[in-house]
């Protein structure tokens, strides 16, 4: 079926607004990713789903974020009191969740930019 | 910490000739390594993944090799295309089920 979807693909905001980000994994996709990766860096961890609960949340850079995947399934990643600095990419991926191939499926990233 | 490092400068390179990026970790002990090809704004694709037993792991054009005693994989592409001009991404997997990545390296090559 689809690839995993991220909306929206631009989003421009002010600093202190609240942004909510959205991914819409591939269907059957138990693990949920999110990684933040900036101009000429690597993707950083942020999060890690495994069905509904966030099974690793180590990478979150502080209580201004937080992600939820209520149903297992589409996840949202929330950024408070956004800063400057939080300018990046958000890309989310998806996988089937057993550790046999670890294969990530990522969507083409929802780009935040904060003035 | 654990530390993931990639070849920081762009590599360039002629076209025919074999492309080799390496990706070193330290305070890693990955069960698994997978690497993943990254177009300017596109999300990363996943190429090849090997094992901490698999010395060595091929598709098509691409080379994989895994040394745990020199904490260290090679990637390689042999006759290199323009089309393979791209930055790629090392990811050691370690338990937990989180994968870290490198910051990667770009390749280029030229006609």
């Amino acid at each position: 079926g689809a690839g995993v979807s991220q909306t929206p693909s631009n989003k421009v905001t002010e600093k202190g607004k609240y942004v909510e980000l959205r991914c819409d994994p591939i269907s059957g996709h138990t693990a949920l990713y999110w990684y933040r990766q900036s101009l000429g860096q690597g993707p950083e961890f942020l999060i890690y789903f495994q069905g509904t609960g966030a099974a690793d949340d180590s990478g979150l850079p502080n209580d201004r974020f937080f992600a939820v995947r209520p149903e297992g399934s589409v996840s949202t990643l929330k950024i408070q009191r956004t800063e400057r600095g939080d300018s990046a990419v958000y890309l989310c991926a998806s996988s089937t969740g057993t550790h046999l191939t670890g294969e990530l499926f990522f969507g083409e990233g929802s780009r935040l930019t904060v003035l | 910490s654990q530390k993931i490092e990639q070849n920081s400068e762009a590599l360039n390179i002629q076209e025919g000739k074999t492309a080799t990026l390496t990706c070193n970790y330290t305070n890693y002990s990955p069960a698994y390594l997978q690497w993943y090809r990254q177009d300017p704004g596109r999300g990363p694709v996943f190429l090849l993944l090997i094992r901490e037993n698999e010395k060595e792991k091929r598709k098509e054009r691409l080379k994989v090799t895994f040394d745990t005693t020199l904490k260290q994989s090679l990637f390689h592409i042999t006759a290199s295309q323009p089309a393979d001009s791209a930055t790629y991404l090392c990811a050691p997997y370690n338990q937990g089920g989180k994968l870290i990545f490198g910051q990667g390296t770009e390749l280029s090559v030229k006609p």
